[in-house]
């Protein structure tokens, strides 16, 4: 059992490059969701899912894009990369109804130079 | 709007020291309640969680009680080890509306444990 895999575990972009961080998982979650992790700021919500084709805006969305497919992927794009997007980014999974903690993928550390 | 305030750290302590961890959260409702741990390098894994007024969650020797009545979710642990070296984050879920299933975190607190 994978769990949250993401990929890459590295990356770094110059400035205006586009790209996309992959998550995937294998557990049958319904709600998957992006964070991004700042020294000081704990994680933030970027984009969120409940289900196949339904997305959702979370606490910092501008320059990024989500879709939800399948069940099993939600990519997170960047548009156009810049630096303020340096950041570790985890993406999280987990199963509907209350109560129920998030299993989290091991990140992508992504350098925007 | 949902928000968890987290003690200020870093906090280091000697082996088989007291651990105490101070969370506080602001919600409507009854929002389901967390404690993740992010070892170096790694991503976040679930330490304990508590969904109700008065729940108890408990794993690997940590605690943490919900306290609806002065909103907290204090992490302790009786004896700390050099393992327990780690970022902690308080986290919750609200319980209903726009913000259902979302995770607010809290900034986070690094715990350094010195043999």
């Amino acid at each position: 059992n994978a769990g949250v895999t993401q990929t890459p575990k590295f990356q770094v972009l110059k400035t205006g490059q586009s790209m996309t961080l992959q998550c995937a998982q294998d557990m049958n979650h319904e709600y998957m969701s992006w964070y991004r992790q700042d020294p000081g700021m704990g994680l933030r919500l970027i984009h969120y899912s409940v289900g196949a084709g339904i997305t959702d805006q979370g606490e910092v969305p501008n320059g990024y894009n989500v879709s939800r497919s399948t069940t099993e992927d939600f990519p997170l794009r960047l548009l156009s990369a810049a630096p303020s997007q340096t950041s570790v980014y985890f993406c999280a999974s987990r199963p509907t109804g209350g109560g129920y903690g998030y299993t989290f993928g091991s990140g992508t550390r992504l350098t925007v130079v | 709007g949902n928000s968890v305030t987290q003690m200020e750290g870093p906090v280091t302590l000697s082996e088989e020291a007291f651990l105490t961890i101070n969370c506080t959260y602001t919600a409507t409702g009854y929002p389901s309640l967390f404690w993740y741990v992010q070892y170096p390098g790694e991503g976040l894994q679930l330490l304990l969680k508590a969904t109700k007024a008065d729940d108890k969650g408990s794993n690997k020797g940590f605690e943490a009680t919900y306290r609806k009545e002065t909103t907290s979710f204090h992490l302790e642990k009786g004896s700390v080890q050099v393992s327990d070296s780690a970022v902690y984050f308080c986290a919750l879920s609200a319980a209903g509306g726009t913000s259902y299933g979302k995770l607010t975190f809290g900034q986070g607190t690094i715990l350094t444990v010195h043999p």
